[in-house]
């Protein structure tokens, strides 16, 4: 059972580029979510999908977005990365069971230059 | 809008029992959630209160209370392995408790 997977693992981009991370799951969750990960920050949601089609933005969603064509895919992207974006990002989808539990992949470490 | 108030590290020796605390603020509580992360990897669910009380599994306990906005995870016969960041979350009622809102985290140092 794979659970959620991300891609890429690291990356290394130049300011002014598009970035697409790649978020994928198979348990079939309807919620998902993006979190970025800053030093001392914690954990910052950036969008969030409760259903297949429907999205939502979290505390920091400037200059980023994000498309749930399905309910396995979700992927976040870029427009045209800034340094401020450098930072490590989770993936998440939501178990339908009472304690909400959340279900993260292994994380992108993006630096952008 | 919500917050989350947790210490920023917590130090402990193997075989003592640890409580980090947590304190939020919300326009409307669904319950406290905590997760472990250890460095370099993902974090992980390890409870969930959404009543007051005390929730045990294994060695560790997540404690809440709704009328004090509190809670705490406590970690008892603790291991070098229990060396780690812990993060208390609430859910955002402005969502329809779709969005888990996290605390800044308490990194928890385990020594010999």
């Amino acid at each position: 059972i794979a659970g959620i997977t991300q891609a890429p693992t690291s990356q290394i981009l130049a300011a002014g580029r598009r970035m697409t991370l790649r978020c994928t799951q198979d348990m079939r969750h309807n919620a998902m979510y993006w979190y970025r990960q800053d030093l001392g920050l914690g954990l910052r949601l950036i969008h969030y999908s409760n259903t297949a089609g429907t999205t939502g933005k979290g505390e920091v969603p400037d200059g980023y977005s994000v498309s749930r064509a399905n309910t396995d895919d979700f992927p976040l992207t870029l427009a045209s990365a800034v340094p401020s974006q450098t930072s490590v990002y989770f993936c998440a989808s939501r178990a339908t069971t009472a304690t909400g539990e959340l279900f993260f992949g292994e994380g992108s470490r993006l630096t952008v230059l | 809008g919500q917050s989350l108030e947790q210490p920023s590290e917590v130090t402990a020796v193997e075989g003592a029992i640890v409580q980090i605390n947590c304190t939020y603020q919300t326009s409307g509580f669904y319950g406290l959630s905590w997760y472990q992360q250890h460095d370099g990897g993902a974090p992980t669910f390890l409870s969930y209160n959404a009543l007051d009380g005390l929730e045990e599994t294994g060695r560790f306990s997540s404690f809440l209370s709704r009328s004090d906005s509190y809670g705490y995870l406590l970690l008892q016969e603790l291991q070098m392995k229990d060396s780690a960041s812990y993060f208390c979350a609430v859910r955002d009622r402005n969502t329809g408790f779709q969005k888990l809102v996290f605390g800044t985290g308490t990194r928890l140092l385990v020594s010999p």
